[in-house]
């Protein structure tokens, strides 16, 4: 059985970096094809996708965010973390991350709500 | 970056009929489209891959088509448990591009 869980920080402030952990369970990252993605959803509206990163390693970003995400995994551990520089309060949102299978976001977690406010 | 065009972006539908929405690309995508089902309060929850492939548990009423840049997702009965809104994804180019949504409810 495959599962996601988000952890942050629950609440930060224009400015500071917004650190965020995927940890999963029911697959590795080490197996051929496996990706974990990043998803964020602002209240009330559509899904924004914003980084995937791969079993070997391969990383790729959502260009509307500017050089200010990080995506990284720890295989050993079953974790995927993103980070978000420079925060403002246009990103607070729910953030998801998702298992990829089939080039597809197959498997989700249940989301962390992530407000950024002064 | 490939725009997903989702329409309509609501609709009322009652339970037995059939329902019909569109996903259309700003460009070729091929049959890389999957299309997410999100009831309040929930994570989305994939209902179809590579454009028509329905998910395991997935009943059969939904069904994907479509290809290229036009795509369709038809649920055939709908169900009490289906309002929700549903999304379509295209993952054909980076960066990865998701529909609006279309809310589905019931009258």
């Amino acid at each position: 059985q495959v599962t996601l869980k988000e952890s942050g920080p629950g609440i930060l402030q224009p400015s500071q970096t917004l650190s965020l952990t995927c940890t999963f369970s029911g697959f590795s990252l080490s197996t051929y094809d496996m990706g974990v993605g990043w998803i964020r959803q602002p209240s009330g509206k559509g899904l924004e996708w914003l980084a995937n990163i791969w079993w070997d390693d391969d990383k790729y970003y959502n260009p509307s965010l500017k050089n200010r995400l990080t995506i990284s995994k720890d295989t050993s551990n079953n974790q995927a973390f993103l980070k978000i520089t420079n925060v403002d309060t246009a990103d607070t949102a729910t953030y998801y991350c998702a298992r990829i299978e089939d080039w597809e976001l197959r498997d989700w977690g249940q989301g962390v709500l992530v407000t950024v406010s002064s | 970056n490939t725009v997903m065009t989702q329409s309509p972006t609501s609709m009322f539908t009652s339970v037995g009929d059939r329902v019909t929405m569109s996903c259309k690309a700003s460009q070729n995508v091929g049959i890389n489209v999957g299309w997410y089902q999100q009831k309040t309060g929930q994570s989305p929850k994939r209902l179809i891959y590579w454009a028509s492939n329905r998910d395991t548990g997935v009943p059969d009423r939904f069904t994907g088509s479509g290809s290229g840049t036009d795509f369709t997702l038809t649920i055939s009965n709908m169900q009490a448990e289906d309002p929700a809104i549903y999304y379509c994804l295209q993952h054909n180019s980076y960066p990865w591009t998701f529909g609006g949504g279309t809310k589905l409810e019931l009258k």
